[in-house]
């Protein structure tokens, strides 16, 4: 079965630092996707980022982008130019490529940014 | 462009009753998926849906939880005789498709939070 572990259960940030929240996973398959979710305060689980296995390119979206080591299963966000309103929990999620569609989490990481 | 919508967002419920969640899903998707949150835990899957049909339920506990799809109206996850245990947030998700592509992406609504005193 698919794991997914974030070893950080909290991080800090100083606001325009940058921060770097960890994700690894443990599969047996080739191709699969890669996710980080954010979920504020209100609860709303938020789309961040997403990366294909099968992509050598590591995902960018203007200030996150992430650290994607196949071989070492590692997949790591980067926050740059930190804002107040990143604070939030961010997961890390799996999903194996095809007909398997579940998303397995880790248990997040809580994200605060200081002013 | 609405985004996928949940009703309640909070439901309180005695020991024994029924919770009925709803989920419209985004517009244009017919792949759902309900997932559970524990305190302190990250989103377990529950059960996958397309119209009026249930894909996979592996993640449901076996008694008192169902779901479904119709082909008219929202999605529903009905819990009978609720237990303290119950007490989560459901989360529901939509995708486009699951052919492996972009469209795939699950987007989530925002969740209803069930407390049972």
């Amino acid at each position: 079965a698919q794991t997914v572990t974030q070893s950080q259960p909290e991080m800090s940030v100083q606001e325009a630092e940058t921060v770097t929240l960890s994700c690894t996973y443990d599969t047996s398959e080739s191709d699969y996707y890669l996710f980080w979710y954010k979920q504020p305060p209100s609860r709303q689980m938020i789309l961040v980022i997403r990366q294909e296995a099968y992509k050598q390119q590591n995902a960018t979206e203007n200030r996150f982008s992430v650290n994607f080591q196949k071989a070492a299963k590692s997949f790591s966000l980067k926050i740059s130019d930190s804002q107040l309103g990143d604070a939030a929990m961010y997961f890390c999620a799996y999903r194996r490529r095809g007909s398997n569609y579940k998303l397995t989490f880790g248990k997040g990481t809580l994200l605060t940014v200081n002013p | 462009n609405a985004g996928v919508m949940q009703n309640p967002r909070h439901l309180v419920r005695r020991r024994g009753q029924e919770a009925r969640l709803r989920c419209s899903p985004m517009k244009g998707h017919s792949h759902v998926y309900w997932y559970r949150q524990l305190p302190e835990e990250g989103l377990k899957f529950m059960v996958y849906l397309q119209k009026e049909n249930i894909i996979d339920e592996s993640g449901m506990p076996k008694e008192r939880f169902s779901a479904e799809f119709p082909k008219e109206g929202p999605s529903i996850l009905r819990i009978q005789q609720v237990v303290r245990g119950d007490s989560a947030a459901y989360f529901c998700a939509s995708s486009h498709s699951t052919s492996g592509g972009p469209t795939d992406t699950q987007y989530f609504g925002p969740g209803t939070r069930l407390t049972v005193l």
